[in-house]
């Protein structure tokens, strides 16, 4: 079953600008994470969020965690052509459950 | 730097055949999984195992078996292959620490196309 959605299913943007994707999920969550995953390759763990955290940063990517609205957001700031991925969160269930369960993922282009 | 192999990146199958995917993993991680991936239905579970030996389903076991009979080798059976089997199949791992889970690491997938 799958806990966690992205939103929206695609995105397209110049380089430059910021990029912003959501997930909700339903449940109670441990934690939630951002992964990327380029064309025909597999996925990159990019940044791990605790539900008793607000929000994190790292690099260019920021990730927020509003548990009241079972929500996250994850902003890529400064998008460059490389940061052309699709982007999935996936959640840890509450219970200390080791199988992240992931969306469908956020397709983003960054045009150069 | 960790590192996470599929012995295939792609591979042609006939129906019928019995097919073996193999993944290895050199991090000494507890976990590993086996998902498939197709459009527009993101990733889905087919088995895990958390230790040598040990199984369990995941969302969409038909049609597939596992074997781990070494920590870091953990390999997706299909028995006998059919055409809906078509996917992209990734394997991941991850290490068991505290509660919780852990970030994954994922090999570059296997492109199966069962003709």
């Amino acid at each position: 079953s799958q806990q966690g959605e992205e939103d929206p299913q695609a995105l397209s943007i110049q380089e430059g600008e910021n990029a912003t994707m959501n997930c909700s999920y339903k449940t109670s969550i441990n934690n939630l994470q951002w992964y990327r995953q380029n064309s025909g390759r597999g996925l990159v763990h990019l940044i791990l969020i605790r539900s008793n955290e607000r929000e994190k940063h790292s690099g260019r990517l920021r990730v927020t965690l509003d548990t009241s609205k079972k929500s996250s957001s994850l902003l890529i700031t400064a998008s460059r052509a490389a940061d052309t991925a699709s982007y999935f969160c996936a959640t840890g269930l509450s219970g200390g459950s080791y199988i992240p369960t992931f969306g469908r993922g956020t397709s983003l282009i960054v045009h150069p | 730097d960790v590192k996470v192999t599929q012995s295939s990146r792609y591979l042609v199958k006939r129906t019928g055949e019995k097919v073996f995917l193999e993944c290895v993993q050199d991090m000494d991680h507890e976990n590993m999984f086996w998902y498939r991936q197709d459009p527009g239905l993101g990733l889905r579970l087919i088995y895990f195992s958390y230790d040598v030996k040990m199984k369990e389903k995941g969302d969409i076991p038909e049609g597939y078996s596992v074997s781990r009979e070494k920590k870091e080798r953990f390999s997706l059976i299909l028995e006998s292959a059919s055409t809906n089997q078509t996917s992209m199949y990734l394997c991941a791992s991850s290490k068991i620490q505290g509660r919780g889970n852990q970030p994954q690491h994922f090999g570059d997938g296997t492109r199966l196309s069962i003709l």
